[in-house]
């Protein structure tokens, strides 16, 4: 069975531009969560949703956003890219059974310039 | 719910027992987990402990559960240089929330 998949695995961007990425969830999981990891230090929580609807937010700017398709993949944009944007930034899903954990990603590294 | 918290960094020698702790503050968790995170990849699942558990083992690796505390920590025994990384605990509630913690370095010295 196939895992949490994101795309692209790395990229660079400049200040101001625009960044879509992408994550797979795992067949049969309808939850997936994004995450912002600076300089390999903690987590910090950025999206939940949730058969496509956003049920949670973390405490970042209006400019980053997200959605969730029918399918339960989802896509994670950011606008107006910063410098400080620069981290890895993690997707895991999960399924509403009570015994299931978070799975994650690999990750894409985002490097702004 | 929101404020698992684990102290930042820990040092230990080869060979030696290596503690992590973890608090939460939801008492409504149904299950907690222990993630390791090697550098430059995701986090993968090293154990879990269902809330109404006090303790597991599994291998060189014991987890401790307090709940009239709300006090998670993960033991690893005669640590190995291989262990470095860094370890996450999180809370599941229900609905598919998580809660995660900022995560604690573990440095293993040889």
């Amino acid at each position: 069975e196939a895992g949490v998949t994101q795309s692209p695995t790395h990229l660079i961007k400049t200040r101001g531009q625009q960044v879509t990425l992408r994550c797979s969830p795992i067949s049969g999981h309808t939850s997936v969560y994004w995450y912002q990891q600076a300089l390999g230090l903690g987590l910090q929580f950025l999206l939940w949703y949730d058969e496509g609807e956003e049920r949670n937010r973390g405490n970042f700017p209006p400019r980053f956003s997200g959605r969730q398709f029918p399918n339960y993949s989802s896509e994670l944009n950011v606008n107006a890219l910063e410098l400080e944007d620069s981290a890895l930034y993690l997707c895991a899903s999960s399924s509403r059974d009570i015994n299931t954990e978070a799975f994650f990603g690999q990750g894409t590294r985002l490097t702004v310039v | 719910g929101e404020d698992v918290e684990q102290s930042l960094f820990l040092s230990v020698r080869e060979g030696d027992s290596s503690v992590i702790n973890c608090t939460y503050t939801d008492s409504s968790s149904t299950y907690l987990y222990w993630y390791k995170q090697e550098p430059g990849a995701g986090l993968q699942l090293l154990t879990y402990i269902f809330s109404n558990m006090d303790m597991k083992q599994d291998q060189r690796l014991t987890v401790l559960l307090n709940k009239k505390d709300k006090h998670l920590s993960l033991r690893i025994a005669d640590t190995q240089t291989g262990d470095s990384a860094i370890y996450f605990c999180a809370e599941k509630l229900d609905f598919n929330k998580f809660y995660f913690g900022s995560g604690t370095k573990l440095n293993v010295k040889p």
